[in-house]
């Protein structure tokens, strides 16, 4: 049984650019969470997307965009990228409300 | 809002020997879970262990054990006869059924020394 699977592993980008991430939920999952963890610090929850929509959004500007399929795998896109936005990228499947299983994470470098 | 605070950012234990890592939590609901984190070097985020609030039992899985205080709204992690792979930052968690985000603590980095 495939985990939770996201690709890239790492990304390079320049200021102003777009990126967009990927995440496969694990099998029997529908539910996609994203999270960004900044080096040192926690996970911070950025969106959650259930039946192809956002279904929770945290404290994150509108540069930060998602999708999910109908196959329930995910995309983050962040656009107009800062240095800030540096961090690993993290997606996390559940099913409904039980607990998260997450990926390996996307490490972005925005130089 | 939730949040979660865990006020040992580093802990070190010797390799067998039993360490406690300790969380507290805020929220004003009444049925909530909560979550220990393990983020080795390698960065993949594994579940170690899960309490449910209504659950006064604690939760216990293989050599990880949890103390759940809820009227303190503290969540301690107890990892017995600790081994060199237990090396990682440990994060708690909390999670609300109605909202299903995981609001995360800043993490203790916990080394085991041989």
């Amino acid at each position: 049984d495939a985990g939770v699977t996201q690709s890239p592993t790492h990304l390079i980008k320049t200021r102003g650019q777009q990126v967009t991430l990927r995440c496969s939920p694990k099998s029997g999952h529908d539910t996609v969470s994203w999270y960004q963890q900044a080096l040192g610090q926690g996970p911070q929850f950025i969106f959650q997307y259930y039946e192809e929509e956002e279904r929770q959004r945290g404290n994150f500007p509108d540069r930060f965009s998602g999708h999910q399929f109908p196959n329930y795998s995910s995309e983050l896109n962040v656009n107009a990228l800062l240095l800030g936005d540096s961090a690993l990228y993290l997606c996390a499947s559940s099913r409904r409300q039980y607990e998260q299983y997450f990926g390996p994470g996307t490490r972005l470098t925005v130089t | 809002a939730q949040t979660v605070t865990q006020s040992q950012p580093e802990m070190s234990v010797q390799e067998a020997e039993t360490v406690t890592l300790s969380c507290t939590y805020d929220t004003s609901e009444s049925n909530y879970y909560l979550f220990w984190y393990k983020q080795p070097p390698s960065r993949q985020m594994i579940l170690v262990i899960r309490q449910e609030a209504y659950k006064q039992q604690n939760a216990t899985e293989n050599r990880f054990s949890v103390n759940f205080q809820k009227a303190a709204k503290s969540f301690s992690l107890k990892i017995s006869d600790s081994q060199l792979g237990d090396t990682a930052m440990y994060f708690c968690a909390f999670m609300s059924p109605s909202y299903d985000k995981v609001i995360f603590g800043p993490g203790t980095s916990l080394s085991v020394i041989p």
